[in-house]
């Protein structure tokens, strides 16, 4: 059961435009969330969370805004580079359990290709 | 400075053999992780140690064995591979579990394929 869905599986956008990723998330219990972006070949990097009291947070030429009431947040890239194509991960960590650990849980991933 | 180091990058393996994952970091982080990607199934969580000397499973444990040997290593044990453990395998390790100070580290990776 994916608690937190990414329903593009690819995205392309031309270089200097903005590229928006989109994740969905059904469990109103998260606190914060995570995106992480991949390059072949390589593992999964941190790029940029927010806490669920934000309904914003900025790092550079990424902003990533928070819908709570749309279950919603997104991944914004601007202005868009080549180096920016890669696979981005959107996650969230599972509420604990009793005296349990929070776990992440991830997105399926969108895969953004940025067109020269 | 290496951060998390997996080997083997690549491994072939018959069903029924038996195989270990490595995995190291060197940045004197408390909780590490085993991660495995799929096709269109994200990172799913297979076990993790939220500090030396612990060790708990996560979504999809069935089939794997870890050992915590020490602060810096975690390893991921096959016992009898199959089919369907053809993935790539990932080790992660943060400082701590559960805040988002503390974001994973990944290694680069483990190509595992089961014939």
């Amino acid at each position: 059961d994916q608690q937190v869905k990414q329903n593009s599986p690819s995205l392309s956008v031309q270089e200097g435009r903005i590229s928006i990723l989109n994740c969905d998330y059904t469990n109103s219990m998260f606190d914060y969330f995570l995106w992480y972006k991949k390059y072949p070949a390589e593992g999964p990097t941190f790029l940029i969370s927010i806490s669920s009291i934000k309904d914003k947070n900025e790092d550079g030429r990424f902003t990533v805004f928070l819908n709570k009431s749309a279950k919603h947040l997104s991944l914004h890239i601007v202005p868009s580079q080549p180096g920016d194509s890669a696979v981005y991960f959107c996650a969230a960590p599972l509420p604990r359990t009793n005296f349990g650990n929070e776990k992440l849980t991830f997105g399926t991933g969108t895969r953004l290709t940025i067109i020269p | 400075n290496a951060g998390v180091t997996q080997t083997p990058k690549f491994q072939v393996l018959k069903t029924g053999q038996s195989m270990t994952l490595q995995c190291a970091q060197d940045m004197n982080h408390n909780s590490m992780y085993w991660y495995r990607q799929d096709p269109g199934m994200g990172l799913r969580l297979i076990y993790y140690s939220a500090s030396e000397g612990t060790t708990d499973k996560g979504e999809v444990p069935n089939g794997y064995n870890v050992s915590r040997l020490n602060k810096r290593e975690f390893s991921l044990r096959l016992e009898s591979a199959a089919p369907s453990q053809t993935s790539v395998y990932f080790c992660a390790s943060s400082v701590i579990m559960g805040t988002d100070q503390s974001p994973l580290h990944f290694g680069n990776g483990t190509r595992l394929t089961v014939t």
